[in-house]
């Protein structure tokens, strides 16, 4: 069966400073992955999407990550973060060819001034 | 455009108390799926469907009844609200083909259970 982990729940990091939010996941079978982005009360909003080819995928708002398949991970990064970065961050995989999609618990990111 | 749009955004209910969220979306995606978010428990699907007429369970169905009788919309029925069925809930849509997978939630409904 489908797993997602995510396994840090909060992330503080300082104002400019890079940061990773890592993502492991395990399906016997090709995937799709997601992140998404939920800021405070509101809805879940698509960063960045690996559906297919390079495995270094770009997002919105300076987010990527990269596809490994080897290691069955999907770590998103950023060079340089910004207080209106912090907010909680879900990684989601779903199996091609399916509708079904699997959330991580999800990674709370604050940014530190 | 609208999207996903889900209503009511807050609800107040007493246990044992019945009530639908509703969810449409104006996409004509075939997919669409209910969702619950606790802390530190990221989101569980509860429901979803492939298309009008089908529905199927997902990893926490109990207390909730779903129906899919057109592409457009979407709702959750809960028959009898218990305290443990306080959450935030969110509905989403996904067109395979045209949206690359990507699924479009709408923005939550706030539900207490007292």
């Amino acid at each position: 069966a489908q797993s997602v982990t995510q396994l840090d729940s909060q992330v503080p990091v300082f104002e400019e400073a890079p940061v990773e939010l890592r993502c492991n996941y395990s399906s016997s079978v090709s995937v799709y992955l997601f992140w998404y982005v939920q800021y405070p009360n509101q809805g879940l909003q698509l960063l960045l999407k690996y559906l297919s080819g390079s495995t270094l995928v770009k997002g919105i708002n300076g987010f990527e990550a990269e596809f490994n398949k080897s290691q069955t991970s999907f770590h998103l990064r950023k060079p340089s973060v910004h207080i209106s970065d912090t907010a909680e961050y879900f990684c989601a995989v779903s199996d091609q060819g399916t509708y079904k999609y699997i959330f991580g618990t999800g990674t709370r990111l604050k940014v530190l001034a | 455009n609208a999207g996903v749009t889900q209503t009511p955004k807050f609800q107040v209910l007493k246990t044992g108390q019945s009530m639908t969220l509703q969810c449409a979306q104006d996409m004509n995606h075939e997919y669409m799926s209910w969702y619950r978010q606790d802390p530190g428990m990221g989101l569980r699907l509860i429901h979803y469907s492939v298309g009008a007429g089908i529905t199927d369970q997902g990893e926490v169905p109990n207390g909730y009844n779903v129906s899919r009788s057109t592409t457009e919309d979407f709702p959750l029925r809960l028959l009898s609200a218990a305290p443990s069925q306080t959450s935030v809930y969110f509905c989403a849509s996904s067109d395979q083909g045209n949206s690359g997978n990507t699924i479009y939630f709408g923005e939550g409904s706030w539900l207490t259970v007292v």
